[in-house]
């Protein structure tokens, strides 16, 4: 199976809001609530921001929040911050205990 | 506070099989509400998750990778371990150990190893 599609890139300035979207097919994203995004940045290891589609884990700031409509999920930053520079990956149950990730996604904050 | 700690030698020979541990502390391996598994990182392909094993041993894996690999647990030492056979240039990587829980949502992480297949 081929890994979830994101955008290489995306950007925006402090305080506004920014969306990233995940493609995948009906065979995981389509089938499943079952989709996370991860934040990471350089040389440190990913941090789990949403789980279940929408849910945030204790601890992460309701500016992250996410969605999903059909085959593509999306999580949006709002009130961009300096600190939010980093990765972004998402990921999605696909079926028989597997797990497909994006390809990430790098946001930079102008 | 949950920690994993990835170990295990940072270089491989091609065709040769890698392995790694993965110590758990402040946390149980017991319980049935998760999975402990290994996650990869490489520079051009992202993130892609290798296979888990649940306490009582019971493993998946990724069908990409499923010939090649082999995870278990050990409770009673409190960690689990990843071994991948025959491998190529291709799996060099930061490998992550993790915990993923009932929503398929990886919650805890390792600080990741770096292996290097050459």
């Amino acid at each position: 199976q081929s890994a979830l599609t994101q955008p290489p890139s995306a950007s925006g300035s402090p305080g506004q809001s920014v969306t990233i979207f995940c493609t995948g097919t009906n065979n995981d994203v389509g089938s499943y609530d079952y989709v996370s995004w991860y934040q990471q940045h350089p040389g440190k290891a990913p941090r789990l921001l949403i789980y279940e589609v929408t849910e945030r884990p204790s601890g992460v700031p309701d500016r992250f929040s996410g969605s999903k409509s059909g085959n593509t999920a999306s999580l949006t930053v709002s009130g961009l911050q300096a600190d939010d520079e980093a990765d972004y990956f998402c990921s999605s149950y696909a079926g028989y205990n597997n797990l497909l990730f994006g390809g990430g996604t790098k946001l930079t904050v102008l | 506070q949950l920690l994993l700690q990835e170990s295990g030698p940072g270089l491989v020979k091609p065709s040769e099989t890698l392995s790694l541990t993965c110590t758990v502390s402040g946390g149980s391996l017991t319980s049935s509400l998760y999975y402990w598994g290994w996650i990869r990182q490489t520079p051009g392909k992202g993130l892609e998750w290798i296979g888990g094993v649940s306490y009582t041993g019971t493993a998946y894996y990724n069908p990409s990778l499923e010939s090649r690999v082999t995870i278990s647990i050990d409770t009673s030492r409190s960690h689990f371990s990843l071994r991948l056979s025959s491998v190529v240039a291709a799996d060099t990587a930061v490998y992550f150990c993790a915990r993923e829980n009932a929503g398929y949502e990886v919650d805890s992480w390792g600080q990741g190893i770096l292996v290097t297949v050459s």
